[in-house]
């Protein structure tokens, strides 16, 4: 089975602080990992995917294998980037199909 | 350029009562289609997932249905909502397997009184 945790629910920083937004997953295979974003009034929408290694909106995601974790980081928060945040995990279903699992999200408030 | 369509934004229903939900994709053929639920502290649930026409997978046992009739229009259905069928229905499609990018919906926010 897949799982993704995402132990904070509400994660407030202050403007220009560094954030961490923590994801765990559980997969026996090789996963592909995503960060999605909603703000306010706007639909959910892709941040993110591990496999493009690239920064959106000055944020960073690396994969680590050893420790299953999928952290999204940004070294200095905006007023902004306060929204919900979503890991996400793709991997093999049994029906031979890719499924792709969420976790609960995060709240980022990042503190004018 | 793709876009996804979902209705009514808004729904009060009573408990017992049937319920449609529909979603459309224009602008892309033969996409994947999804059915998620986003509750608070719960993150988004996996309903329905499906490949084609007619082709649905249940990700779940619930009160819930889907069909899809037609390739590009996707409907969630229930023929007696309960109180726990409240929440927030958002339809998602992607291209080819679900390692590609999912775009969602508007999403629908159902109360069931």
């Amino acid at each position: 089975a897949q799982r993704v945790t995402q132990p904070e629910k509400l994660l407030s920083v202050f403007k220009g602080a560094p954030v961490e937004l923590k994801c765990n997953y559980s997969y026996s295979g090789s996963p592909e990992l995503f960060w999605y974003v909603q703000y306010s009034r706007q639909r959910l929408q892709l941040l993110l995917r591990h496999i493009s290694r690239e920064s959106i909106k000055g944020f960073t995601a690396d994969l680590n294998k050893g420790e299953t974790s999928f952290h999204l980081k940004k070294p200095f928060a905006q007023e902004e980037d306060s929204a919900m945040y979503y890991c996400a995990l793709s991997g093999q279903h049994s029906g031979g199909y890719q499924k792709v699992t969420f976790g609960i999200g995060t709240k980022l408030q990042v503190i004018p | 350029s793709q876009t996804i369509h979902q209705w009514p934004a808004t729904l009060v229903q009573p408990v017992g009562s049937p319920l449609s939900l529909e979603c459309t994709v224009e602008g892309t053929s033969n996409p994947n289609l999804y059915w998620y639920r986003q509750a608070a502290g719960r993150g988004l649930q996996l309903l329905f997932y499906s490949v084609g026409i007619g082709q649905i997978s249940s990700e779940v046992p619930q009160n819930l249905s889907a069909s899809r009739p037609q390739d590009r229009q996707f409907i969630l259905s229930s023929k007696k909502l309960l109180l726990s069928d409240s929440g927030f229905y958002l339809c998602a499609w992607s291209l080819g397997s679900s390692t590609d990018t999912q775009y969602f919906g508007p999403g629908t926010r159902l109360t069931v009184l």
